[in-house]
């Protein structure tokens, strides 16, 4: 079975600064998916950005951007000019590529992120 | 865009009611779609997937007799506690998939805003 472990139970930073949160998993498929969902007070999931396995350049989205390293099982988020919207707890979570495992997400068990202004 | 709505967003009952919670999805069509409990500061957790037209896969430890899952469209699926207990109250989240194998679009998961269940 996948596992996803976030190591960082909570972190902070300071308003436009850089933050980056870690998140390693464990798997032995090849064709997976990976996101990070923020979840902030009003507890809504959103989906912050995803990265397909197979693909080697790192994903971005504005302020956002992973590092994945596959062979290292690791998918960290970096979040440049941190806004205090930012705040938030974050998941990560895979997803299988294979049909038969079901679409299940697994989700690690959370960083919650504190903007100091 | 993707949005699902959740209904109701807040919902306090007493002990031994049943509470129907309704997850839609208002555009694009849903042919899977999650239930998720989630309590405080802590992670997701899976209670059961549901496909449109089938019968919903619970994970273990979940009760299936007392959290009924009905898919009946594509674009709409309820959670059913039955006979709440105070141990029932948490916070329920649920998702939503579109259709297809492949992909980003057929293997992101859309989430609601979630219920608030509250037994007394």
């Amino acid at each position: 079975a996948q596992t996803v472990t976030q190591s960082q139970p909570e972190m902070s930073v300071q308003e436009a600064e850089t933050v980056t949160l870690s998140c390693t998993y464990d798997t032995s498929e090849s064709d997976y998916y990976l996101f990070w969902y923020k979840q902030p007070p009003s507890r809504q999931m959103i989906l912050v950005i995803r990265q397909e396995a197979y693909k080697q350049q790192n994903a971005t989205e504005n302020r956002f951007s992973v590092n994945f390293q596959k062979a290292a099982k690791s998918f960290s988020l970096k979040i440049s000019d941190s806004q205090l919207g930012d705040a938030a707890m974050y998941f990560c979570a895979y997803r299988s590529g294979s049909q038969t495992s079901g679409s299940r997400l697994t989700f690690g068990e959370g960083t919650q992120l504190t903007v100091n202004p | 865009g993707a949005v699902v709505s959740q209904h109701p967003s807040w919902v306090i009952c007493k002990s031994g009611t049943s509470v129907k919670i309704e997850c839609r999805s208002l555009d694009f069509q849903a042919t899977t779609m999650f239930w998720y409990r989630q309590f405080p500061k802590q992670s997701l957790m899976l209670m059961a997937t549901s496909n449109e037209g089938s019968k919903a896969t619970y994970e273990q430890g979940v009760e299936k007799d007392k959290f009924l899952i009905n898919h009946a469209s594509l674009t709409l699926s309820t959670l059913t506690v039955t006979s709440a207990h105070p141990e029932d109250s948490s916070f329920y989240i649920c998702s939503a998939r579109r259709g297809g194998t492949s992909g980003f679009i057929a293997n992101t998961q859309y989430f609601g805003p979630g219920t608030r269940l509250t037994v007394l």
